[in-house]
């Protein structure tokens, strides 16, 4: 009964490789994001889906790309990774996307570059 | 620029005393602030929300204040148990709309038996 969930929760990958994380959420939200928290444990907004449709995209190299096959997923591919691509990419969704909403999240997946 | 600070990276007190935890912003307008905790491993917990025109917002042994003057919330844990150790990340939005929220660092409490 798991509200927001990622896959996988550990990814270990080599530079230069693409990989994909998995975001599902059952709670009928629909507003859905992606953050990354770095090493000095900043959480940074990436992406923001609303039904769908793209509607925060902050400075975020185009190596990153989200989908929203539906509300209800929401899905990040990264190509050619990179070192500096190490960190805890959290995924979460809230009721709609005004600022008054309380924001669930996933328990992250941590990316480890080699 | 724009800034949030949390008090401290880490906050450790007695066991039944009152954590107080401050979240500092300058050159934002926010409309809301909201409280998060977050455990070693795991995504952040929303705990508590506040509208720029209140003043204070309780839930159970928690209260927050919101001070728009002093663009300051406080973030008081009552009578503080071992099991309420985390980090603590305040968040609040840049302006009044449908703006992203923006994260403190967080502060880690400790509670000690």
């Amino acid at each position: 009964d798991t509200a927001v969930s990622q896959t996988p929760k550990y990814l270990v990958t080599q530079m230069g490789n693409d990989k994909s994380i998995k975001c599902e959420q059952n709670l009928g939200h629909d507003t859905m994001y992606w953050y990354k928290q770095d090493s000095k444990k900043f959480l940074k907004i990436m992406f923001s889906y609303n039904n769908k449709e793209l509607i925060i995209n902050e400075t975020v190299p185009n190596r990153f790309s989200p989908k929203s096959p539906d509300k209800a997923h929401l899905n990040l591919h990264i190509n050619s990774l990179e070192l500096g691509d190490s960190a805890v990419y959290f995924c979460a969704s809230s009721q709609d996307r005004g600022s008054n909403q309380p924001q669930h999240f996933g328990d992250g997946t941590r990316l480890s570059i080699l | 620029s724009q800034k949030i600070e949390q008090n401290s990276e880490a906050l450790n007190i007695q066991e039944g005393k009152t954590a107080t935890l401050t979240c500092n912003y300058t050159n934002y307008s926010p409309a809301y602030l909201q409280w998060y905790r977050q455990d070693p491993g795991r995504g952040p917990v929303f705990l508590l929300l506040i509208r720029e025109n209140e003043k204070e917002k309780r839930k159970e042994r928690l209260k927050v204040t919101f001070d728009t003057t002093l663009k300051q919330s406080l973030f008081h844990i009552t009578a503080s148990q071992p099991a309420d150790s985390a980090t603590y990340l305040c968040a609040l939005d840049l302006y009044s709309g449908n703006t992203p929220l923006v994260f403190g660092k967080g502060t880690r409490l400790s509670v000690i038996a």
